[in-house]
Parts: structure tokens; sequence; C-alpha cells
């Protein structure tokens, strides 16, 4: 079981181009999370996606900012025409059912640094 | 809203002594989840450590048990016996169903360092 995978696990952007992050959840998961964390911060909660549907996108900046989990494939946390603000590490977790009474298995994450 | 302090921004302990980190938090739920979460150089978020707010007993894992006080809002994290190993940011994390869904909140962590 090769756990949450993410990746890029580091990515450079100038100002303006776009982001897109990736990220495999468990196997057998079907819920996944993102979460940002800024420098000397905790996590940030930022969407919480199943199977092909987005169920809370709370956290998530209303501009610039989408995600998806397609029926195939991994999800994806798209960030347009960036800016240095976006610079953090972007986390998914996945689990097996919702939050909480299912621990959320959260991988290795992707640094984001906007030149 | 729920929030989440920890209000050590840093520890440190001597290898094989007992450290003790604090978390605090302030809800107006019932029932609930807390856990503590490990952060290595590495950046993988490990979970240490669960707690469900309707049990009385405090959890345990190994070297790691915490103090929950419900009535307090408290929710500390003891390592026994610490190693090197054990040197990271530490968070403290809550959740509840009635909030956003998957949404864990999480105080700002506590560095622990761990001295031979």
């Amino acid at each position: 079981n090769a756990g949450v995978m993410q990746n890029p696990r580091h990515l450079v952007r100038r100002r303006g181009q776009e982001a897109r992050l990736r990220c495999s959840p468990m196997k057998g998961h079907s819920h996944v999370y993102w979460y940002r964390q800024l420098p000397e911060e905790g996590l940030k909660f930022m969407v919480y996606l199943q199977k092909e549907n987005i169920i809370d996108e709370s956290g998530m900046p209303k501009e610039r900012f989408s995600a998806e989990f397609p029926k195939e494939g991994p999800s994806i946390l798209r960030i347009q025409q960036v800016v240095r603000g976006d610079s953090a590490a972007y986390f998914c977790a996945s689990s097996a059912d919702r939050a909480g009474a299912n621990v959320l298995t959260f991988g290795a994450g992707s640094r984001l640094t906007v030149l | 809203a729920q929030t989440v302090t920890q209000s050590q921004p840093e520890m440190s302990v001597q290898e094989a002594e007992t450290v003790t980190l604090s978390c605090t938090y302030d809800t107006s739920e019932s029932d609930y989840y807390l856990f503590w979460y490990k952060q290595p150089p590495s950046r993988q978020m490990i979970l240490v450590i669960r707690q469900e707010a309707y049990k009385q007993q405090n959890a345990t894992e190994n070297r790691f048990s915490v103090n929950f006080q419900k009535a307090a809002k408290s929710f500390s994290l003891k390592i026994s016996d610490s190693q090197l190993g054990d040197a990271a940011m530490y968070f403290c994390a809550f959740f509840h169903y009635g909030g956003s869904q998957g949404n864990l909140i999480f105080g700002k962590g506590t560095k622990l360092s761990v001295k031979p």
C-alpha cells in the first residue's frame, strides 16, 4: 500500500503562471482533502472532495483556486495566476469514510514556490 | 468557531526523559475528536494519537499518552523515554462532525528538540 501520493514534491512558478498539484489517495479511499500550510503555521483546510463531487470548499479562496477529483485519476488542486502569497506547502489527505471516525492519512505535501 | 491553541512554540527535552506538550481548544460541542500529529523535517504528517471526547479514558500509544481534561478543554501530549527520532513539529488538531466535513482545525505547532 503506497499511501497517499502527491506530486510534484516541489514546484516553482513565476507570478501569473498556473500551478497544478496532484494527489492519489490510498487504495480503497474515496474521500480526499486538501490543506495548506504557510510558514510557521499549522495546516488550514481548503476543500473536501469525493469522487466527482466537491463536498465542502469553504476553506478555498473564491478566486484562482479550483479542485477536482475525477472518476478516474488523481485529485487535482489548480491555482491560476499564482501570486507570491500562494507560496506554501499543500497537503492532501484521504480517508475511507468521512473524517473523524476514520483518521486522515496525509501525503508528504507539495511545496509551491512563487518567484 | 472552534480554535486550537498551542502555547509553547518550542520545547526541548533530554534523551530518555519525559516531556509534555500543551494544547487547549475552544468549542461548544460535546462530541468531537482530538489528535496529535507529528511533522518531522521530511514534512510528512504522521498521526501520533487520537482521543474521542466521549471516552473518559486517556488514549495511549506506546511511549505517547495524553491527558484529556474535557471540562478544562485541555489535551496535552506526554512523551516518555524521549528518543532522538521524536524531534519534530507537533500539531494538536480538533474535529467534529457538525463542522465542515474533513475540516481538521490545527494549532500552530510546537517544535520539539531532543538533546543527546
